[in-house]
């Protein structure tokens, strides 16, 4: 059980906009910032967004952070075929660790 | 640029030790937080720990706290994760990833893997 927690899966159509929720507590994504990573098959993770909201050079705008109390959001607009991968929330928690979300595994129909 | 660059796939048996590192170039090392992230076959990202090359400071997670070490060598700019005694369970793959300047910051570059097989 993970202690950010995320929908198993998603779906959506080439062009679709497609969101990915990640709920937490006040310990971690109420209190710190929120990470999102692309795990394509057979990969590394690869960040996708960090703090909350920015995107590293080179990701598309397609993709978008928000955060909003304890809970984020990913959202990922004009839906492609290569956007199909696993997506996982992270944060740090004021325990004194990393935590992680479950992961969303996408499927571009 | 920012490279981490992993030590390559391992099998072992149950009981014996393991040494993985992470060789980190293309930044200061002992500025930033590294850690390491497990993801056990066909599972999701487990946050194993971190450690600040710059004073040593080190954070498990409770899962992994007394279970693995992580360590550095700042000379040459190499992470560790070793085990003293590997069980079957510790079958999985291994990244390691760069931490931010600050604790909280969580990472951005990661490491490509390393595969630890533990089979009898």
């Amino acid at each position: 059980q993970s202690v950010l927690t995320q929908p198993p899966s998603a779906s959506g159509t080439p062009g679709q906009r497609v969101t990915i929720s990640c709920s937490g507590s006040s310990s971690n994504i109420g209190s710190n910032v929120v990470n999102w990573y692309q795990q394509l098959p057979g990969t590394a993770p690869k960040l996708l967004i960090y703090s909350n909201n920015q995107r590293p050079s080179g990701v598309p705008d397609r993709f978008s952070g928000s955060k909003s109390g304890t809970s984020a959001s990913l959202a990922i607009s004009g839906l492609q075929s290569e956007d199909e991968a696993d997506y996982y929330c992270a944060a740090w928690d004021d325990s004194l660790n990393g935590v992680f979300g479950g992961g969303t595994k996408l499927t571009v129909l | 640029e920012v490279q981490l660059v992993q030590s390559g796939a391992e099998v072992k048996k149950p009981g014996e030790s393991l040494k993985i590192s992470c060789m980190c170039s293309g930044y200061t090392f002992t500025s930033y937080w590294i850690g390491w992230v497990r993801q056990m076959p066909g599972k999701g990202l487990e946050w194993m720990g971190i450690i600040y090359p710059g004073d040593y400071d080190t954070k498990y997670s409770p899962s992994f706290q007394g279970q693995v070490t992580i360590s550095v060598d700042k000379s040459i700019s190499i992470a560790f994760l070793q085990w003293s005694s590997l069980k079957a369970s510790d079958t999985a793959m291994y990244y390691c990833a760069r931490g931010g300047q600050r604790l909280t910051s969580m990472h951005d570059y990661w490491g490509q893997g390393t595969l630890v097989t533990v089979s009898s």
